[in-house]
């Protein structure tokens, strides 16, 4: 079994600052991981994925994050926020080659900008 | 050309009814899903299913099934609704286990 932890419910951040938000996973086998963010009212979009490779990995609107293996952490960063990234972002893992299995998502985490 | 698709948007029900809830995907996928987002935005897992497997999630009462009529349709049946039930349901897919891709969600409201 996994489990996600996001270590923060709630981050608010000035318009143009950069931000960082905290991903932590426990998983007894390899792991897929994933980042994906929601828009009020709306579906989850795919902001960015590891799944083997580069520890770095880039995603949409700017985002990216490290795959940190010994730290069991994925944190999602970008270098300069707009007002536009306002909405609630989630962490989620999945068994690598995992046939149906599905996503084990964390709590979320709301990021607010602030103008 | 929506990739997953969800009918209804919205429902709102009287409790103790059956409802379904419909989930189409036109991307080819071999995998489709169900999660349930809870009122603190709590996202969970409830089915996954593909041809050879369906895995539920223990937690889930049997009141909730999944119906597939074919590989690109995986539908929610839900009987004796309870005002507990009252949550956003998200269809997903995929593909060999990599990223999902989610539908826009169905808002079901028990009264």
């Amino acid at each position: 079994a996994q489990s996600v932890t996001q270590l923060d419910s709630q981050v608010p951040v000035f318009e143009e600052a950069p931000v960082e938000l905290r991903c932590n996973y426990s998983s007894s086998v390899s792991v897929y991981l994933f980042w994906y963010v929601q828009y009020p009212n709306q579906g989850l979009q795919l902001l960015l994925k590891y799944l083997s490779g580069s520890t770095l990995v880039k995603g949409i609107n700017g985002f990216e994050a490290e795959f940190n293996k010994s730290q069991t952490s994925f944190h999602l960063r970008k270098p300069s926020v707009h007002i536009s990234d306002t909405a609630e972002y989630f962490c989620a893992v999945g068994r690598a080659r995992g046939g149906a299995d599905g996503l084990t998502f964390g709590k979320g985490t709301h990021l607010i900008i602030q103008p | 050309d929506t990739a997953v698709s969800q009918t209804p948007k919205y429902l709102v029900t009287q409790m103790g009814n059956d409802k379904s809830i419909k989930c189409e995907q036109n991307l080819g996928h071999d995998t489709m899903y169900w999660y349930k987002q809870d009122s603190k935005k709590f996202l969970k897992i409830m089915f996954s299913y593909n041809n050879k497997e369906l895995i539920i999630n223990e937690t889930v009462p049997n009141r909730f099934s999944p119906k597939s009529p074919d590989k690109a349709h995986l539908n929610l049946h839900i009987n004796s609704l309870e005002l507990g039930d009252s949550a956003v349901y998200f269809c997903a897919s995929s593909q060999n286990s990599y990223e999902q891709y989610f539908g826009p969600g169905t808002r079901l409201t028990v009264t």
